[in-house]
């Protein structure tokens, strides 16, 4: 079963560029969750998406940020008009159950380099 | 504002020994609190939790102390390997919440 898959590994953006993050969870997990952990600091809550819903988008800057889990398909996560504060390690995580923190599962990461 | 801290960055113990990691939180609505271990170039992978209702749980190697009063957790690993060499962060939620609050992270080395 594979686990929790991310692309690309890296992505380089120029400023004003747009990053689009892929997470495709594991197989039958129906709840993603998007974390980003910006340098020296740890991993911070963005958003939690169900399939087709997004349920709680409170990490979530308010602006250029997006989030999308469609019915088929990955989880995407969206940058727009990047900047060089949005340099970081983003990380999404899946799971089947809703409530039960231990039973997200990370996958490797996007590493995003706006330049 | 962090909910969760981790004062040392960086922590190095000799194989065979105990390595401690330690972690303390401001938020009192937490009752829920885990620790996963992040490898390079990967994600964290969840190692131990610990519910409000309790202040031990062991697993193999792995305990995790939680002190409610003083609002600290601490995470035992006896005998320390190599292969435990990585980053430790601690993690915090109101149970059934599932927005985890990070820690910055300790990184272990165990000393060979």
């Amino acid at each position: 079963n594979a686990g929790v898959m991310q692309n690309p590994r890296h992505l380089v953006r120029r400023r004003g560029q747009e990053a689009r993050l892929r997470c495709s969870p594991m197989k039958g997990h129906s709840h993603v969750y998007w974390y980003r952990q910006l340098p020296e600091e740890g991993l911070k809550f963005m958003v939690y998406l169900q399939k087709e819903n997004i349920i709680d988008e409170s990490g979530m800057p308010k602006e250029r940020f997006s989030a999308e889990f469609p019915k088929e398909g990955p989880s995407i996560l969206r940058i727009q008009q990047v900047v060089r504060g949005d340099s970081a390690a983003y990380f999404c995580a899946s799971s089947n159950y809703r409530g039960r923190a231990d039973t997200q599962y990370f996958g490797p990461g996007t590493r995003l380099t706006v330049l | 504002d962090q909910q969760v801290k981790q004062n040392s960055p960086s922590l190095s113990v000799q194989e065979g020994r105990i390595s401690i990691l330690n972690c303390d939180y401001t938020n009192s609505m937490f009752d829920y609190f885990l620790w996963y271990k992040k490898y390079p170039a990967e994600g964290p992978t969840f190692l131990i939790s610990i519910s409000s209702i309790k202040d031990k749980n062991e697993d193999g190697r792995f305990t995790v102390f939680l002190n409610k009063s003083a609002k600290h957790l601490s995470l035992h690993i006896v005998p320390s390997q190599p292969g435990d060499s990585a980053v430790y962060f601690c993690a915090s939620d109101n149970f059934g919440n599932e927005k985890l609050t990070f820690g910055t992270g300790t990184r272990l080395t165990i000393i060979p």
